[in-house]
């Protein structure tokens, strides 16, 4: 069955390090999305990209990128990361047309101490 | 800058009461609302809308949208213990061939026994 995956699933890292979260998805969707979900603020919009080698920032882009070498990968990268930055990250991916729903990974819980 | 509004921010009741849930939104150029459940994971999606008046149903989960009022309401009949979820709405707008993502911040239903 197609899905989509992320991980890892927990990661604690030190404040500076580069971290990477990977989103994985198998439906062929051209479409893709990163946001973090924090108390109070809901789930915010970080990068998208609907296509290969296309990538747009979103809401909250600031210190994180992305790159789409192919359909199926989003990665998510923290240059230096920061204790602002601990969240759940989720992934998520949809079709070619923006007006259709979003199916969503299981997220990735990132502790940076 | 859009916004997306949803309220109560949280409602507490019993088994067989019926609920709903309020989403307002100002966003530029709107294209869809879609409503999705999250459980203590990922959000599923639940309904799109993007015709005013039209109800979409799904057992006892109904919503429907009024686009000249600017909201949409989620209807759910005869609670159960497994809808005590956050349910999240998210506006699609704006001009580009994709468009732009707002969450609304989340209602948090508790359904008790």
């Amino acid at each position: 069955d197609a899905e989509i995956t992320q991980s890892p699933r927990h990661k604690i890292t030190e404040t500076g390090r580069q971290v990477t979260l990977a989103c994985h998805q198998t439906w062929n969707h051209n479409n893709m999305f990163w946001y973090r979900q924090d108390l109070g603020h809901g789930l915010r919009l970080i990068h998208y990209s609907y296509g290969v080698q296309d990538t747009n920032k979103g809401e909250v882009s600031d210190g994180y990128s992305v790159s789409r070498s192919n359909t199926e990968d989003l990665p998510l990268t923290l240059e230096s990361a920061a204790s602002s930055q601990t969240s759940v990250y989720f992934c998520a991916s949809s079709e070619t047309s923006g007006r259709n729903e979003q199916y969503f990974g299981p997220g990735t819980r990132l502790t940076v101490t | 800058e859009d916004k997306v509004v949803q309220s109560p921010l949280s409602l507490v009741v019993h088994e067989g009461d019926t609920v709903t849930l309020n989403c307002s939104y100002e966003v530029t150029n709107f294209r869809s609302l879609l409503w999705y459940k999250q459980e203590k994971k990922a959000p599923t999606f639940l309904f799109m809308l993007t015709s005013s008046g039209i109800e979409k149903k799904s057992g006892r989960l109904s919503s429907i949208l009024d686009k000249k009022e600017l909201f949409s309401i989620l209807n759910i009949t005869a609670t159960q213990t497994g809808d005590s979820a956050v349910y999240l709405c998210l506006s699609n707008a704006g001009g580009t061939s994709y468009g732009k993502l707002t969450f609304g911040q989340g209602t948090i239903l508790t359904v008790h026994p």
